[in-house]
């Protein structure tokens, strides 16, 4: 059981590239989040999901895209990349909305630079 | 929507030591409140969480107590470790399905030894 995996690890783009980030969980979780974190800030949402065919917007969603064709994948798409999308960013899922019974877990990250 | 505010945003405390951080939300009908670690270049780990219904929850050295009516929770580590430098950062779910949490701006705590 991998849990929240998130390929690539690190990645730099030139302004105006497009990319993908990928993220990949295996615990059958319905609900899955993409959130950024710019250097020494906290976690802002870009967009969720809660089940396959589901997605919406997040506090941050301008620049990016989503799908939620499978339950295991939610990727993040971008399709002209700025400077300021430069950050870390995290996906995550839970089975059902947070709660005790309910955790929610991140995968490991994507360091992302656009020059 | 729900705000939630977190502070302080730096602490430094001696090794031994207790270590308390603070978070206020806004929405009454907020129910499930998640504290999480983030050491350095690692992924958000969630520590310990507590329902609106419980007023504190203790975990070893860790504990949380809610305030339910002045809409604050806090983060107790006592007892402090060089391993307990990290960042933390507290999180506030609404009520009656809502599927986000709302994270606070995080507390970069440093334990000196």
């Amino acid at each position: 059981n991998a849990g929240v995996t998130q390929t690539p690890k690190f990645r730099i783009l030139k302004i105006g590239q497009s990319m993908t980030l990928q993220c990949t969980q295996d615990m059958n979780h319905n609900y899955m989040y993409w959130y950024r974190q710019d250097p020494g800030m906290g976690l802002k949402l870009i967009y969720y999901s809660v089940g396959a065919g589901i997605t919406d917007k997040g506090e941050v969603p301008n620049g990016y895209n989503v799908s939620r064709s499978t339950t295991e994948d939610f990727p993040l798409r971008l399709e002209l990349a700025a400077p300021s999308q430069t950050s870390v960013y995290f996906c995550a899922s839970s089975p059902m909305p947070p709660g005790p019974s309910e955790r929610q877990f991140f995968g490991p990250g994507t360091r992302l630079t656009v020059l | 929507g729900e705000n939630v505010e977190q502070h302080p945003s730096t602490l430094s405390v001696q090794e031994g030591d207790s270590a308390v951080i603070k978070c206020t939300y806004s929405d009454s009908a907020s129910n499930y409140f998640p504290w999480y670690k983030q050491e350095l270049g690692k992924r958000p780990q969630l520590i310990i969480d507590i329902r609106s219904n419980v007023g504190e929850k203790k975990d070893q050295r860790i504990a949380v107590t809610l305030n339910k009516t002045a809409k604050h929770f806090s983060l107790h580590i006592t007892e402090t470790q060089p391993e307990d430098s990290a960042v933390y950062f507290c999180a506030a779910l609404a009520n009656f399905g809502n599927e986000k949490l709302t994270f606070g701006t995080g507390t970069r705590l440093t334990i000196i030894p």
